[in-house]
């Protein structure tokens, strides 16, 4: 069953403004990931956060961990149209075999 | 990075035929993969854990008979769809893992006649 519910479901906006999408999950966690995927293919790792951790970032993206009310967020800066994809949290929970849990996702519209 | 791939990436088959699903990874050893099943505007949703020299563990409600993995080597694993019916007809995605982060397969998508 799917962990992770993450809003807003789809999220519409112009070149060069902020999106910013938001992953609430449920169990306890050893690490928190965030992928993108194009219609249709593959899934593409973009971040990592571990449980011990409450922000990172990677070029123009940033994400936050807020463990006590089990939540993460996901911003992306200066929004391209190449940006245009679907966004998931995934969760870890330190099992012995790692599987990720996945949240129901964003798809992100960026209108050039 | 680490690279996986999935053959074939699309397959069209008549209802009641088996459909097989290749996942290797080529540029490293994954003891355990993952198989992943995603319908359309959909998240992904884990089917099994795929365990080298093991057998497979499945997901709650996740038919073992329906869906055959196999993981023979530490590079390939794979994934039977068998006595394939419409409501099969879904992306298939498998994962592997040579450390804390995953990689994913670009996908096979299966569409049952």
């Amino acid at each position: 069953s799917q962990q992770g519910e993450e809003d807003p479901q789809a999220l519409s906006i112009q070149e060069g403004e902020n999106a910013t999408m938001n992953c609430s999950y449920k169990t306890s966690i050893n690490n928190l990931q965030w992928y993108r995927q194009n219609s249709g293919r593959g899934l593409v790792h973009l971040i990592l956060i571990r449980s011990n951790e409450r922000e990172k970032h990677s070029g123009r993206l940033r994400v936050t961990l807020d463990t006590s009310k089990k939540s993460s967020s996901l911003l992306i800066t200066a929004s391209r149209a190449a940006d245009t994809a679907s966004y998931f949290c995934a969760t870890d929970a330190g099992t012995s075999y790692g599987k990720l849990t996945f949240g129901q996702g964003t798809i992100l519209t960026v209108h050039p | 990075g680490a690279v996986v791939s999935q053959h074939p990436s699309r397959v069209i088959c008549k209802s009641g035929t088996s459909v097989k699903i290749e996942c290797r990874s080529l540029d490293f050893q994954a003891t355990t993969m993952f198989w992943y099943r995603q319908f359309p505007k959909q998240s992904l949703m884990l089917m099994a854990t795929s365990n080298e020299g093991s057998k497979a563990t499945y997901e709650q409600g996740v038919e073992k008979d329906k869906f055959l993995i196999n993981h023979a080597s530490l590079t390939l694993s794979t994934l039977t769809v068998t006595s394939a019916h419409p409501e099969d007809s879904s992306f298939y995605i498998c994962s592997a893992r040579p450390g804390p982060l995953r990689f994913f397969g670009p996908g096979t998508r299966l569409t049952v006649l």
